[in-house]
């Protein structure tokens, strides 16, 4: 079966610092890999995703960027992180449908 | 980007009532899921309706898509305080997920 691992689950980080979250896929191959960032309660905003090794897609312009360095790994990153980096983000791998790691709540002070 | 709105965005009801939660675009998908979400964790999918006036039953759920495909309904009945949670809608486009903007669910014993 497919799993999807997401880390870390929190993290504080302050305004500047650089960011790396990391998730990685197990079970499949080649699988459509995306990034969302979620506002309390709310929807799920597409920030980025991914058909294949290299390829990154991006929805929305802002100061994250991602990659996809192996098949089943994709990072979401950025060099300076903003206030408004804040939230909940979310990293899904499928094809038809999108399974969702834990998440990683992101607190920038 | 493609634009879902649900409603209502916020819903209490008390254990034992019906309740429906609507999800609509003026986009068309391919496909349409539902999912809900425990806080802090990520979206667990529920279904996936394919075919344009497409009805499932999930147990106390059932799910329609519409004739044109550019909405959904999600309805419950006799709900539960384990029914309590965020319910998303997501449309699929191509590569891509696109999420509705949530309705959040609580069923108070």
């Amino acid at each position: 079966s497919q799993t999807i691992h997401q880390w870390p689950a929190t993290l504080v980080q302050p305004v500047g610092s650089p960011l790396s979250l990391e998730c990685t896929v197990e079970g499949t191959s080649n699988p459509n890999l995306y990034w969302y960032r979620q506002a309390a309660g709310r929807g799920l905003q597409l920030l980025f995703y991914s058909v294949g090794i290299g390829q990154i897609s991006s929805e929305v312009p802002q100061n994250l960027s991602a990659s996809r360095p192996q098949d089943r790994q994709f990072i979401l990153s950025s060099k300076k992180l903003l206030l408004s980096d804040s939230g909940f983000y979310l990293c899904a791998w499928g094809y038809t449908e999108a399974f969702f790691g834990q998440g990683t709540r992101l607190t920038v002070v | 980007t493609q634009l879902l709105e649900q409603s209502p965005q916020f819903l209490s009801i008390q254990e034992g009532e019906n309740l429906t939660v609507y999800c609509n675009s003026s986009s068309v998908f391919s496909s349409l899921q539902w999912y809900r979400q425990e806080p802090g964790e990520g979206p667990v999918l529920l279904v996936t309706v394919v075919t344009g006036g497409e009805v499932k039953k999930l147990k106390r759920l059932t799910f329609q898509f519409g004739d044109a495909r550019k909405d959904s309904s999600l309805h419950i009945t006799a709900a539960q305080p384990g029914d309590t949670g965020l319910y998303l809608c997501a449309g699929a486009v191509g590569n891509q997920f696109y999420f509705g903007t949530g309705t959040s669910l609580t069923v108070i014993p």
